[in-house]
């Protein structure tokens, strides 16, 4: 089954204590992507990768590092996290170019204390 | 700045009650129109892309159509199992993707 998938689904931790959230896909998809949902913003991308090795920033990228070393994979981490990242956060892929049919991850709720 | 806006921020139905969602855009440059659907709890899926004025893609009770300023969803005869957040996305064309903050729609049998 195609799917994007990501963990922790939950997480609850304290300000300062590094984390990361996992995402992987099974679809060969060369393009992914992190956002976060917040209520009244909407999604937001954080950080992007059109393939291995290549990444960019989103629209909201402080705090955050990404990286891809393997086409299937593109963790996000919070090396500091601070209240202000407490929110809904979505993985996704898409094959096609120009971010065309995206399928997204089921999403990791963090609450930073 | 680029922005993408929908409206109305919510919409309640009866069954079978035909409306449409609408989307609105201002941006440097337009590579693409997306809409999703997203139900409470999981992530955002995959509906239509709109590439240029004119065009429609259709999906059972939905049809979506581009106009240069906006695009519409228009949802015929909705069913109680439509009842979910539609989004609107936008490529801008410098790799960079804007989304709406959607319209909850909920339909009542």
């Amino acid at each position: 089954e195609a799917q994007v998938t990501q963990n922790p689904r939950y997480l609850i931790t304290v300000t300062g204590k590094k984390l990361t959230v996992t995402c992987s896909q099974n679809m060969n998809h060369e393009y992914m992507s992190w956002y976060r949902q917040d209520p009244g913003l909407g999604l937001r991308q954080i950080y992007y990768s059109m393939n291995v090795e290549v990444t960019d920033k989103g629209d909201v990228p402080e705090g955050y590092k990404v990286s891809r070393k393997e086409k299937r994979n593109f963790p996000l981490i919070l090396e500091s996290p601070s209240p202000n990242q407490t929110s809904l956060y979505f993985c996704a892929s898409s094959l096609g170019t120009d971010w065309d049919e995206q399928y997204f991850g089921p999403g990791t709720r963090l609450t930073v204390t | 700045e680029d922005q993408v806006t929908q409206s109305p921020e919510a919409l309640r139905l009866q069954e079978g009650e035909s409306s449409s969602l609408n989307c609105s855009y201002t941006v440097s440059g337009l590579r693409g129109l997306f809409w999703y659907r997203q139900d409470p709890g999981k992530g955002p899926e995959f509906l239509f892309t709109l590439y240029s004025a004119g065009e429609e893609k259709e999906k059972e009770r939905l049809k979506a159509t581009l106009t240069k300023k906006e695009s519409f969803l228009h949802i015929t005869a909705p069913k109680p199992e439509d009842s979910a957040t539609y989004l609107c996305a936008v490529n801008t064309g410098f790799q960079k993707l804007v989304f709406g903050t959607g319209t909850r729609l909920l339909v009542s049998p």
